[in-house]
């Protein structure tokens, strides 16, 4: 198993650009989620799917956009790149949609520099 | 929402010395979970604690759930450089359709 991937790695964009960051999964599992981490923020959930067709927001979802269409895929949009959203952005999945009980696994990340 | 405390921010030790650090909620948790993160890449999960009082080891690494459910800590004896990196504890929000991150404590280690 691939485990959780994501893609790009790293990425530089112009403000009022938009792009997706890629997730996917290959464990069938029912709950993905993105967080941003940002120097002593920790790890803030912008988004997350319990479920193909179903999303929902976090404590950050501002500018973000989701749509969870398969079981493997959780890509996530910035619609209008704004300086403020230069991070790196975890995606996490566990197998069960009881997500605080469950183990979250995390892909290796996206470094996003918005300038 | 759920907050969590998380103490402290950051702790610099000369290899061999121990290693502590706190995580505190404002609320009763029905559970708790730590996660470690080496520099540049993602955070691994550790361990989860569900019950009060609940007293977990791996290796050099001790976990302690408080009587209240209230607070957690991981101790780390006889640190060694492999345990540099940042430390989260993890909690639910109400409805456990979510997971609440500490900030996180970064630890370095010195040969």
């Amino acid at each position: 198993n691939a485990g959780v991937t994501q893609t790009p790695k790293f990425q530089v964009l112009k403000t009022g650009q938009s792009m997706t960051l890629q997730c996917a999964q290959d464990m069938n599992h029912e709950y993905m989620s993105w967080y941003r981490q940002d120097p002593g923020m920790g790890l803030r959930l912008i988004h997350y799917s319990v479920g193909a067709g179903i999303t929902d927001q976090g404590e950050v979802p501002n500018g973000y956009n989701v749509s969870r269409s398969t079981t493997e895929d959780f890509p996530l949009r910035l619609l209008s790149a704004a300086p403020s959203q230069t991070s790196v952005y975890f995606c996490a999945s566990s197998y069960s949609n009881r997500a605080s009980r469950e183990t979250q696994y995390f892909g290796p990340g996206t470094r996003l520099l918005v300038l | 929402g759920q907050q969590v405390m998380q103490i402290p921010q950051y702790q610099h030790v000369q290899e061999g010395e121990d290693f502590t650090t706190y995580c505190n909620s404002s609320t009763t948790l029905s559970n708790i979970q730590w996660y470690k993160q080496r520099p540049g890449g993602h955070p691994v999960f550790l361990i989860q604690l569900v019950k009060s009082g609940e007293v977990k080891k791996q290796k050099r690494l001790t976990f302690q759930f408080g009587e209240a459910k209230k607070n957690s800590s991981l101790h780390i004896t006889a640190t060694q450089t492999t345990d540099v990196g940042t430390y989260f504890c993890a909690v639910p929000n109400t409805g456990f359709q979510k997971l609440v991150f500490g900030t996180g404590t970064r630890l370095l280690v010195s040969p």
